[in-house]
């Protein structure tokens, strides 16, 4: 069936770089993403989305790039820092669908070196 | 902000015991949604409710049962664990007319021995 997917299970920066988490969903008719931050013992928390008449969205430090032709997220983060160690998960929707449900991709852990 | 709330952070049960995961939400969301969370799988649907009474199936109904009497509370019952359901649980919730952001609780862990 469809799915949403994410290419690195890990990913390990250096504080105060920039940090880039992938994600690969596979249903076309998706028209909705959002990315979640789950830190540890914690339920995951929104970040930011992006409907899919948009490439790109900026938040504080945050930026999600969408690349519908090859059905391509991405979450960039500004200047990691050690608070940014988490689980990110990408979750995306095709609406209207039942219950509005979100298809969760498997997350990527981000460890941040100080 | 929302609040969703989850009755217990850790649980741990015997195999056959009738398990009860209870949830909260305080901002009048309609929508309510039970998943399980195990490592390498991410997070599956168990079942979601639209509304008061209202439940639907999600993609692992089995062995789960779900009750919405109230709109703020959305209950997920094991009615006989087993070890297989050891797992984290996640309550979410949502705002039907406004779009598509789920807000979750912290998280139940359940262990069933």
């Amino acid at each position: 069936g469809e799915s949403v997917g994410l290419h690195l299970p890990t990913l390990s920066v250096q504080e105060g770089d920039n940090s880039i988490i992938n994600c690969a969903y596979s249903n076309s008719a998706s028209d909705y993403f959002i990315w979640y931050k789950q830190e540890s013992g914690k339920g995951p928390q929104f970040i930011i989305d992006i409907r899919s008449n948009m490439d790109k969205r900026q938040g504080q430090r945050v930026t999600v790039l969408l690349n519908k032709t090859v059905k391509h997220l991405s979450l960039q983060i500004a200047a990691t820092q050690p608070g940014d160690s988490a689980v990110y998960f990408c979750a995306e929707t095709e609406p209207p669908n039942a219950g509005n449900m979100l298809t969760f991709g498997g997350g990527t852990r981000l460890m941040v070196k100080p | 902000d929302v609040k969703v709330t989850q009755s217990s952070r850790y649980l741990v049960k015997r195999t056959g015991e009738k398990v009860f995961l209870e949830c909260v939400q305080d901002m009048d969301h309609e929508n309510m949604f039970w998943y399980r969370q195990d490592p390498g799988l991410g997070l599956r649907l168990i079942y979601f409710s639209y509304d008061v009474k209202m439940k639907e199936k999600g993609d692992i109904p089995e062995g789960y049962s779900v009750s919405r009497e109230k709109k703020e509370r959305f209950s997920l019952i094991l009615e006989s664990a087993s070890t297989n359901q050891t797992s984290m649980y996640l309550c979410a919730s949502r705002y039907a007319g406004l779009g598509y952001e789920q807000y979750f609780g912290p998280g139940t862990r359940l262990t069933v021995t």
